[in-house]
């Protein structure tokens, strides 16, 4: 079982729509990021969170850390969100090891 | 100019070739890192460094060598290229923990790389 899920691994959106993506993490953390990665490979960093919640934007990333999961939500969906976003967690007593998550592959239609 | 700049962008090979891909960045970060992509699977360390003189493997290593020239630059080597190095390569950095404040990571472009 990898130490990172995400749910689903590909969402197809109708644009305007919200979108809900999904983490789960079986190790204690310091932190979790949510990274955005389109077509032609280059990674963004949306947000890094140990707690709680955080929102820039349509985007907002929320944190469980006693269930241990996170979602990304997208609100007002658009074709520019199409892209893979990705779960990664900094180990609790690490001070560099990142896990990453699969990704979650999500298109939104016009 | 990109905070983190990976060259070449694009780049085909043959098996048994040296190839060195490079990072620099001017994000003033002590803390850089090369991970692999593959297809299906997350991304994964191959080496990290902490500053010039902290040079540490990652979970996939072997085949690979990596050089800190100075705290902006730091490149990975294939010494032999074999075609299941064939991936799409990130450098990344991150800064030090100052107190116990986590700070976020700054990725590259990316460099596909395809051993023929």
């Amino acid at each position: 079982k990898n130490e990172v899920e995400q749910s689903p691994q590909n969402l197809t959106a109708q644009e305007g729509e919200f979108i809900t993506i999904n983490c789960s993490y079986s190790v204690g953390i310091s932190a979790l990021h949510w990274l955005q990665q389109h077509p032609g490979g280059g990674i963004v960093s949306l947000f890094m969170l140990s707690s709680g919640k955080k929102k820039h934007g349509r985007l907002i990333a929320t944190i469980n850390i006693q269930e241990k999961h996170s979602s990304l939500h997208i609100t007002a969906s658009h074709p520019r969100d199409s892209a893979v976003y990705i779960c990664a967690v900094r180990s609790a007593g690490s001070n560099y090891k990142l896990t990453f998550g699969k990704g979650t592959l999500l298109t939104v239609n016009p | 100019d990109a905070d983190v700049t990976q060259t070449p962008r694009n780049r085909i090979t043959k098996t048994g070739k040296r190839i060195m891909l490079e990072c620099s960045q001017t994000k003033g970060h002590d803390r850089m890192y090369w991970y692999r992509q593959d297809p299906g699977l997350g991304l994964r360390l191959i080496y990290y460094s902490f500053d010039v003189k902290d040079i540490n493997k990652g979970e996939i290593s072997d085949g690979y060598s990596v050089s800190r020239q100075a705290q902006a630059k730091f490149s990975l080597s294939l010494e032999s290229a074999i075609p299941n190095q064939t991936a799409l390569y990130f450098c990344a950095t991150s800064d030090r923990d100052r107190g116990g404040t986590n700070y976020g990571y700054t990725f590259g472009s990316g460099t596909r790389l395809t051993v023929v």
